[in-house]
């Protein structure tokens, strides 16, 4: 167990809806990451978020956005969804911005 | 620039022999190089990790070799194990000064261990 919690686990949804991803970061964790895990894609970083900041943005489109809040538990929503965003999406996080990140157990998604 | 290429893309392995995966990287300003292993359905697990001023760093059965001037690291397994079997991740992080600190990840290795 790494101590970043993930949830929902899985989630299916219809084209066109939005969803919200939640993580809680390991306890003492400024840093949060988001990635997506896709097939043909491998893990892709969306975006970082260091003490309720946005540190860095990735491959993130722009029906996505993520905020961080004064517990540090991060959210990432998705909207409009369609087809392709089908994927599994890891939050990861780690004390600073050095050293390892340590991921979640992944939110699937299916978007139908 | 921050890419990070990963082979093979899957490697079969016999109990108790040595698996080696390589990475290439191209951008100098990577300053952590971690590895991963992923089981189906879990997230990445933080294997072991390098950091450039050091060639060798070894764990266990887990061996992280880097070759600076080359850009390139690898993972050694030794004594695999039908346990090993997963996929394995390589990675970069980019150094405080470059506004980079998130991840690049290579495309995976699957690896099987044959009993």
């Amino acid at each position: 167990d790494s101590g970043v919690t993930q949830t929902p686990k899985h989630l299916i949804t219809a084209t066109g809806q939005r969803v919200t991803l939640r993580c809680s970061p390991r306890s003492g964790d400024l840093s949060v990451y988001w990635y997506q895990q896709s097939l043909d894609q491998g893990l892709q970083f969306l975006i970082q978020y260091y003490n309720g900041e946005e540190r860095a943005k990735g491959n993130i489109l722009e029906r996505f956005s993520a905020q961080q809040f004064p517990d540090l538990h991060s959210e990432l929503n998705l909207s409009s969804l369609e087809l392709g965003d089908s994927a599994l999406y890891f939050c990861a996080s780690s004390v600073g911005e050095s050293g390892g990140a340590f991921f979640g157990q992944g939110t699937r998604l299916t978007v139908v | 620039q921050q890419q990070v290429k990963q082979s093979p893309q899957s490697l079969i392995v016999q109990k108790g022999g040595i698996s080696i995966i390589n990475c290439a990287y191209e951008n100098t300003a990577f300053d952590y190089f971690p590895w991963y292993q992923q089981f189906p359905g879990k997230g990445p697990a933080l294997l072991i990790a390098i950091r450039p001023d050091v060639s060798e760093k070894k764990e266990g059965r887990f061996t992280i070799s880097f070759n600076k001037s080359a850009k390139q690291f690898s993972l050694h397994i030794m004594d695999s194990q039908p346990g090993d079997s997963a996929t394995y991740f390589c990675a970069a992080r980019g150094g405080m000064d470059t506004g980079r600190r998130a991840l690049t990840f290579g495309s995976g290795t699957r690896l099987q261990v044959q009993p």
